[in-house]
């Protein structure tokens, strides 16, 4: 079963706007990460962020994590069309198995 | 350029056929791993690797092999080739946990 449970399943904003994903996981982690999928292609890691910390930043990116609710969001400010892509969490528990949720497809219309 | 190259990139076999998925990194990276990726699913994880001589099973390790026997090489065998095992297959390697993971551009297989 995975790791990771991601929500809404679908976002569609426009260009401009904010996007707001979720990610729930199970078991303790040393770290989450998120990763962007455009269409066909591999998977791109957009940040890390471990499990002592509860903010992190990057460019239009904002990542939470709170343990105790075992949950996680990425928030992408000013979208662009360019920012079309699936969205995944991935959990590290210390073991090197990264552990994939099963994704927020994203659509920013122009 | 650096980073991890996987071949072939697209690849049609009939049931029963065996082939191996090859995948290769130039980083230097300790960690590998194997991932297929079907509609809807996210991505589970095959076998991975912690070093050379070192591999163990992920969630879905039926009907493929791996063997690690440089730090630069991760092939991924398919032993009989059957239709549930169409998928995108993806390979990844990470040098500290301090980084995300590097991954490749993806192997479509089809089986028919």
């Amino acid at each position: 079963s995975q790791q990771g449970e991601e929500d809404p399943q679908a976002l569609s904003i426009q260009e401009g706007e904010n996007a707001t994903m979720n990610c729930s996981y199970k078991t303790s982690i040393n770290n989450l990460q998120w990763y962007r999928q455009n269409s066909g292609r591999g998977l791109v890691h957009l940040i890390l962020i471990r499990s002592n910390e509860r903010e992190k930043h990057s460019g239009r990116l904002r990542v939470t994590l709170d343990t105790s609710k075992k949950s996680s969001s990425l928030l992408i400010t000013a979208s662009r069309a360019a920012d079309t892509a699936s969205y995944f969490c991935a959990t590290d528990d210390s073991s090197y198995k990264l552990i994939f949720g099963s994704g927020t497809r994203l659509l920013v219309r122009p | 350029n650096a980073g991890v190259t996987q071949t072939p990139k697209f690849q049609v076999l009939k049931t029963g056929q065996s082939m191996t998925l090859q995948c290769a990194q130039d980083m230097n990276h300790e960690y590998m791993s194997w991932y297929r990726q079907d509609p809807g699913m996210g991505l589970r994880l095959i076998h991975y690797s912690v070093g050379a001589g070192i591999t163990d099973q992920g969630e879905v390790p039926n009907g493929y092999n791996v063997s690690r026997s440089t730090t630069e090489d991760f092939p991924l065998r398919l032993l009989s080739a059957a239709p549930s095992q169409t998928s995108v297959y993806f390979c990844a390697s990470i040098g500290t946990r301090n980084y995300g993971y590097t991954f490749g551009s993806g192997t479509r297989l089809t089986v028919v």
